[in-house]
């Protein structure tokens, strides 16, 4: 599984836009990027993934650069509750594993 | 959306007794489910890989004797802490995959365990 490399933490104003930035350069061309959440005491939530090409959701938008060593998970209007810790995971989707790193604790502010 | 349950959710122990912990999926079937650990303050540490019929595959430095796992069915995985003491003391979580081609797992609202 790559290794992936995330700031520790982040702030953001309720309302604007959240941009979670992840380094993945040692991925290899069969694994995905998984993004999940976890909010305090519970467990993770999935929140999208991409192999190349961008992708969006109902929850959010993932922009992966075209080297794929790097992406970005976009909160298109964050509120108080997507505060969480946010990890980005790089995995072959064949097996399943997922490996957590440290995650980005995002901290939304009113 | 696909649940996953987790029963109990909180559980205080004695040192020395066993522990079981139940995951399962409610309104979908989980060849694989996976088991992970917590401590406060840290990232998910993934323990094993729980296929339906068959052994778990530990991941390296859990001790597989320690921490029994059992996917019985389709819907249904548990994890026994044997012989627990505190350090076991732990925030215990379960994921399930519906099928191999799913790329999304989904969580339980995972155990809280504490060892006395």
């Amino acid at each position: 599984d790559a290794k992936t490399t995330q700031p520790p933490s982040m702030d953001c104003a309720e309302g604007r836009a959240a941009n979670l930035p992840c380094n993945h350069s040692t991925i290899s061309g069969n694994e995905y990027v998984y993004w999940y959440r976890q909010i305090h005491s519970q467990g993770p939530q999935y929140i999208i993934h991409g192999l190349k090409n961008n992708e969006t959701n109902e929850m959010a938008s993932l922009i992966i650069t075209e080297d794929r060593k790097s992406s970005t998970l976009i909160l298109p209007h964050a509120t108080l509750r997507d505060t969480a810790v946010y990890y980005c995971i790089g995995a072959s989707g064949n097996t399943g594993k997922l490996i957590f790193g440290q995650g980005t604790t995002l901290q939304v502010k009113p | 959306g696909a649940v996953v349950s987790q029963h109990p959710s909180w559980v205080i122990c004695k040192s020395g007794t066993s522990v079981k912990i139940e995951c399962r999926s409610l309104d979908f079937q989980a060849t694989t489910m996976f088991w992970y650990r917590q401590f406060p303050k840290q990232s998910l540490m993934l323990m094993a890989t729980s296929n339906e019929g068959s052994k778990a595959t530990y991941e390296q430095g859990v001790e597989k004797d320690k921490f029994l796992i059992n996917h019985a069915s389709l819907t249904l995985s548990t994890l026994t802490v044997t012989s627990a003491h505190p350090e076991d003391s732990s925030f215990y979580i379960c994921s399930a995959q519906p099928d191999r081609s799913s790329y999304e797992q989904y969580f339980g609202p995972g155990t809280r365990l504490t060892v006395t």
